[in-house]
């Protein structure tokens, strides 16, 4: 069972457009992650969210988790082909072993320059 | 500057073979955790970690078994690897990041082991 969907699960899009990435699940989460990961590494850690309706932003990427706490967006202004990449979201479901750290099925993301 | 390590990042071994992913982290966390990877797809947790000698299965059953030993170091085992097993192996701690103003516990990658097995 997956508890973490993601999409869309792929997206190519121009140098300069602006996209949307979101996570949802049926079940609520004390806490999200935004990772990225590049071919051939692991997944970087980009950002926390804990609260619900809390917007965070990290220069052309917002993040926002859902006022319920079971869902999560990440939107990018302006897309540079250094944003390429897949983008995991992740998180512990309320209710679950506190260290059971599950990831969403991913979004594999291309910027075209 | 990543303070987990795993080896090796690539082997490539025939069926049958016992192979062991080594796993180390100098960050003094307690907790580990094991995931796999297809290339370009979800990560699913197949074993964690709360501490010295704590051992958990994860959500994708996996032939593979892991030892706590020692808080640093957290290796996988496959007593006889199939080619079922190919897949990237990600190595992670928790911890709490620096960077993180909320506090919660991160985790932190190694780089990967690629395994293929002919």
């Amino acid at each position: 069972t997956q508890l973490l969907e993601q999409s869309p699960q792929f997206l190519s899009i121009q140098e300069g457009e602006n996209l949307t990435v979101y996570c949802n699940s049926s079940s609520v989460f004390s806490s999200l992650q935004w990772y990225r990961q590049e071919p051939g590494e692991g997944p970087v850690l980009l950002v926390t969210v804990v609260t619900g309706g809390e917007v965070k932003k990290l220069k052309r990427l917002t993040f926002q988790f859902g006022d319920a706490r079971k869902d999560s967006s990440l939107h990018i202004t302006a897309a540079q082909p250094g944003d390429t990449g897949l983008y995991l979201c992740a998180g512990v479901a309320l209710g679950s072993s506190a260290s059971k750290i599950i990831f969403g099925s991913g979004t594999r993301l291309s910027i075209r320059p | 500057e990543a303070d987990i390590y795993q080896t090796p990042r690539y082997l490539v071994i025939g069926t049958g073979k016992k192979i062991t992913l080594e796993c180390s982290q100098t960050m003094g966390h307690d907790k580990m955790y094991w995931y796999q990877q297809d290339p370009g797809m979800e990560l699913h947790l197949i074993h964690y970690s709360y501490g010295v000698n704590s051992t958990e299965k994860g959500d994708l059953s996996s032939e593979s078994t892991v030892s706590r030993i020692r808080t640093e170091h957290f290796p996988l085992t496959l007593e006889s690897a199939r080619p079922s097993h190919t897949s990237q192996y990600l190595c992670a701690s928790k911890g709490w990041s620096d960077r993180e103003s909320s506090g919660a516990n991160v985790l932190t990658f190694g780089a990967g082991s690629r395994l293929t097995v002919l």
